[in-house]
């Protein structure tokens, strides 16, 4: 596609369910980062894919957290057992060069949980 | 682990004067890279620092990376209304594998 595609665009959820939040790259682009935004906040990172694997996932605030990228395209951020301090914008971002290169985000999956 | 801090938090300017924004590092940076996202949007990349020193130009936007590759800074000269939202650096560390961004700070420019 042309840019970063997010899907849900908003979620609202409650607490203790399960989320999955999806990000579609621009294609060709082999690095993938999911960050995430608190209002009035700058962006923190949670996970960085080169491929198909996780090169750098020191991000993760706990093991409620988890992503894949199975065929190194499409990647999916999964939290279990939701809890309202999870209430943020869920961004993710694609790279040609990892972090040698621009990052080009999609417009963000905003999370609520109730 | 590496933090990035940014100030001002907050800047509110009138139209067409000048306005700065300084960042700073915990530890040496490969490269810095400065993002600006207006109110409801996304990040957008705006230019990226490597070398020590470097200067870079954008028509009204100036953009430094310190000798010690540990700051940055972005000026705007003469702003205008459309300057109007957050502007982030994000920097890499020396051996990182991922951005490590600045709280922002925040451009208000009155008319």
């Amino acid at each position: 596609g042309a840019g970063v595609s997010q899907t849900p665009s908003n979620k609202v959820t409650e607490k203790g369910k399960y989320v999955e939040l999806r990000c579609d790259p621009i294609s060709g682009h082999t690095a993938l980062y999911w960050y995430r935004q608190s209002l009035g906040q700058g962006p923190e990172f949670l996970i960085y894919f080169q491929g198909t694997g996780a090169a750098d996932d020191s991000g993760l605030p706990n093991d409620r957290f988890f992503a894949v990228r199975p065929e190194g395209s499409v990647s999916t951020l999964k939290i279990q057992r939701t809890e309202r301090g999870d209430s943020a914008v869920y961004l993710c971002a694609s790279s040609l060069a990892g972090v040698s290169g621009e990052l080009f985000f999609g417009e963000g999956s905003r999370l609520t949980v109730l | 682990g590496q933090q990035v801090m940014q100030i001002p938090q907050y800047q509110h300017v009138q139209e067409g004067e000048d306005f700065t924004t300084y960042c700073n590092s915990s530890t040496t940076l490969s490269n810095i890279q400065w993002y600006k996202q207006r109110p409801g949007g996304h990040p957008v990349f705006l230019i990226q620092l490597v070398k020590s020193g470097e200067v870079k130009k954008q028509k009204r936007l100036t953009f430094q990376f310190g000798e010690a590759k540990k700051n940055s800074s972005l000026h705007i000269t003469a702003t205008q209304t459309t300057d109007v939202g957050t502007y982030f650096c994000a920097g890499v560390s020396l051996y990182g594998q991922n951005f490590v961004f600045g709280p922002g700070t925040r451009l208000s420019v009155l008319p």
